[in-house]
């Protein structure tokens, strides 16, 4: 079957990095997409993936290991605004997201 | 200038009713898609459209019916509303359907209760 997996919740300080962790498991694979999602409002593109390796843009990188089936948004200067629910989802052979329940971050002064 | 805008944002309903929601986008995409957000947060793709055509039908009760009348709108249409539906209903679009570097915009989402 198909799954996405990444913590329920992580709690960091401001100022700080963190790394947001995901794995999965799809029928075939197109790219991996991270996404944020403030409480209350919509999704909002963050990042893809579809070679091994790291992709920066700006204070967020992503990385991807595809025979691993991993990925991870590192997070870096962390501001009291990134506090969100981050979400991975990969493509599947039919275009179709699959997607994670989403890791809300808590960010702490 | 809204790229992707729905109507209503809030809608509550008693059960048995039937409600429509509706989408469209301004950024001349192939593509649509209607998201349920249920309260654990998963997003499931319920219906994709590309080009008017229904291209992702998941397993959704035939309650639910989008309409495209044209590729910049996807409304849907959900008849004998049921306690379960509440939830929020995200709409999407993207450029192309077969394009794997395929960045979604959503809509604000309409938040669905069901009394």
């Amino acid at each position: 079957g198909q799954n996405i997996d990444q913590p329920t919740e992580m709690t960091a300080t401001e100022g700080a990095i963190v790394q947001i962790n995901c794995t999965y498991q799809t029928s075939g694979f197109n790219g991996l997409f991270w996404y944020q999602q403030h409480a209350g409002e919509a999704p909002t593109f963050l990042s893809y993936n579809v070679l091994d390796g790291l992709e920066e843009k700006g204070r967020f990188s992503s990385f991807l290991s595809r025979s691993k089936g991993y990925s991870y948004l590192l997070l870096k200067e962390l501001q009291m605004k990134d506090s969100a629910s981050y979400l991975c989802a990969s493509m599947d052979s039919n275009y179709q997201l699959i997607w994670g329940a989403g890791t809300k971050l808590i960010i702490k002064p | 200038d809204t790229a992707v805008s729905q109507t209503p944002k809030y809608l509550v309903t008693q059960m048995g009713n039937d409600k429509s929601i509706k989408c469209e986008q301004n950024l001349g995409h192939d593509t649509m898609y209607w998201y349920k957000q249920d309260s654990k947060k998963f997003l499931k793709i319920m219906f994709s459209y590309n080009n008017k055509e229904l291209i992702i039908n998941e397993t959704v009760p035939n309650r639910f019916s989008p309409k495209s009348p044209d590729k910049a709108h996807l409304n849907l249409h959900i008849n004998s509303l049921e306690l379960g539906d509440s939830a929020v209903y995200f709409c999407a679009s993207s450029q192309e359907w077969s394009d794997s570097y395929n960045e979604q915009f959503f809509g604000p989402g309409t938040r669905l209760t069901v009394l």
